[in-house]
């Protein structure tokens, strides 16, 4: 079955930086876009990006735009967010999903705590 | 970007239906036919109901059906049933070639 499994989280100083994995498998991954979303505490979901199955195409929100960078390696069937310059409301669960338009299935999150 | 607009709650009673809206522009909903609704239970990852306005993934119940008139979106759930209590989003892709998220909607169930 079609699986994503985000791995990266933790806690991280303001101004700091990190990296987070979305591994996925049960589909061919080279053939969809994918996406990052995250949802702050008590907050709802808000979209970050998405980047083309060939990553030749990326689009962010304003919100992070200049701060995060998404990738992505077909061969290892994996997606990347290299989040730098983290502030505190960068605080949330950060999912990564498949899909440009819509998003089916999701990833379980992973939490990026942004604190001094 | 601004976010699209639902109402912060709405409930029913098991049988009956009910319906949440989307509010949003002519540079999002009312422009394209990529919108799509998900369901999140508490603690878990949101899981999608329905996509491109209408459409339902496999194994998803029929009782959920996803609809639109111009700038507004609407998600009814029909003979509704105690597991169906959970927050429900919108999304909408937008002419700046970016997704925007609703706030959501938590429904109760009565």
């Amino acid at each position: 079955q079609m699986q994503l499994v985000e791995s990266g989280g933790g806690l991280v100083k303001p101004g700091g930086s990190l990296r987070l994995s979305c591994a996925a498998s049960g589909f061919t991954f080279s053939g969809y876009y994918m996406s990052w979303i995250r949802q702050a505490p008590e907050r709802g979901l808000e979209w970050l990006s998405y980047i083309s199955n060939s990553g030749t195409t990326i689009y962010y929100a304003d919100s992070v735009k200049g701060r995060f960078t998404v990738s992505r390696d077909n061969a290892k069937n994996s997606l990347y967010l290299q989040m730098n310059s983290l502030r505190a409301e960068d605080t949330a669960v950060y999912y990564c999903a498949r899909g440009q338009y819509s998003n089916n299935p999701w990833g379980q999150g992973t939490l990026v705590t942004v604190s001094s | 970007q601004s976010a699209l607009t639902q109402p912060a709650s709405v409930s029913g009673s098991p049988g009956q239906s009910i319906t949440i809206s989307c509010t949003g522009t002519s540079s999002d909903v009312g422009g394209y036919k990529y919108v799509s609704w998900y369901q999140q239970h508490p603690g878990k990852a949101p899981k999608l109901m329905t996509y491109d306005v209408s459409n339902r993934p496999s194994g998803v119940s029929n009782r959920f059906s996803g609809s639109k008139s111009g700038n507004t979106a609407s998600l009814t759930i029909s003979g509704l049933q105690a597991e169906d209590e959970a927050d429900y989003y919108c999304s909408s892709y937008t002419s700046s070639s970016t997704r925007v998220f609703g706030g959501g909607t938590k429904l109760t169930v009565l």
